[in-house]
């Protein structure tokens, strides 16, 4: 079946330490997106990519990081820096803006807690 | 991006039609209104999307006034499974990063 996939579905965190967040789309989409959703609230933008090995940050790409290598794969590293790293993280993928409509398909998302 | 006001909660009967506004009223003319909805702890869906004329798919129907300052998404025969908050977003369809300004959106509750 053609969608999004994140992984893992949860994830926890110490203090200190890194972690990846795994977003692949088979989708053949040029475009990927990282929001977070914290409880209550809409989505944020952390990252985008419109093109592979480019990327721009969005509105709080702060204390994360990503790289686009594959036009299939973009993964979000969570690092130290974030001091509140708790959230629920989606990824997103779209054609360009202006193509396709411009609809973003999103996967099921990862939610990370701090141990 | 233009700015949005939904209702913070609605009601509905399972059966019924449910009916969700939104108010875009500084809406630029080369603007969409895209239609979202986030069932709980999963990813939004995209639903629909227009211009200015109404549109129709097989979830649901968009209403847009002919001055475009407000919408409504309805759901023609809510079922529990309908139960989401519902985002509505006003966007171009190209100029801009591709993102995506989701507000508070309407939380629906579709009741037996």
């Amino acid at each position: 079946d053609g969608g999004i996939t994140q992984s893992p579905k949860y994830l926890f965190r110490k203090e200190g330490q890194n972690v990846t967040l795994s977003c692949e789309q088979n989708l053949n989409h040029d475009a990927m997106y990282w929001y977070r959703q914290d409880p209550g609230q809409g989505l944020r933008l952390i990252y985008y990519s419109q093109i592979v090995n480019d990327f721009q940050k969005g509105d709080i790409a702060e204390g994360y990081s990503v790289s686009r290598e594959k036009k299939e794969s973009f993964p979000l590293t969570v690092t130290s820096a974030q001091k509140n790293p708790t959230a629920f993280y989606l990824c997103a993928s779209s054609m360009p803006a202006g193509r396709a409509k411009n609809i973003q398909y999103f996967g099921a998302g990862t939610r990370l807690s701090v141990l | 991006d233009a700015k949005t006001t939904q209702p913070t909660s609605m009601d509905c009967a399972e059966g019924r039609a449910a009916n969700l506004p939104c108010n875009h009223s500084t809406i630029s003319g080369n603007e969409y209104v895209y239609w979202y909805r986030q069932i709980h702890s999963q990813g939004p869906q995209y639903i629909i999307h227009g211009l200015k004329n109404n549109e129709t798919n097989e979830m649901a129907s968009l209403i847009i006034t002919e001055d475009r300052k407000s919408s409504t998404l309805i759901l023609p025969h809510a079922t529990l499974r309908d139960t989401a908050v519902y985002y509505c977003i006003v966007r171009p369809l190209s100029g801009n990063t591709g993102k995506l300004i989701f507000g508070q959106g309407t939380t629906l509750q579709v009741k037996p």
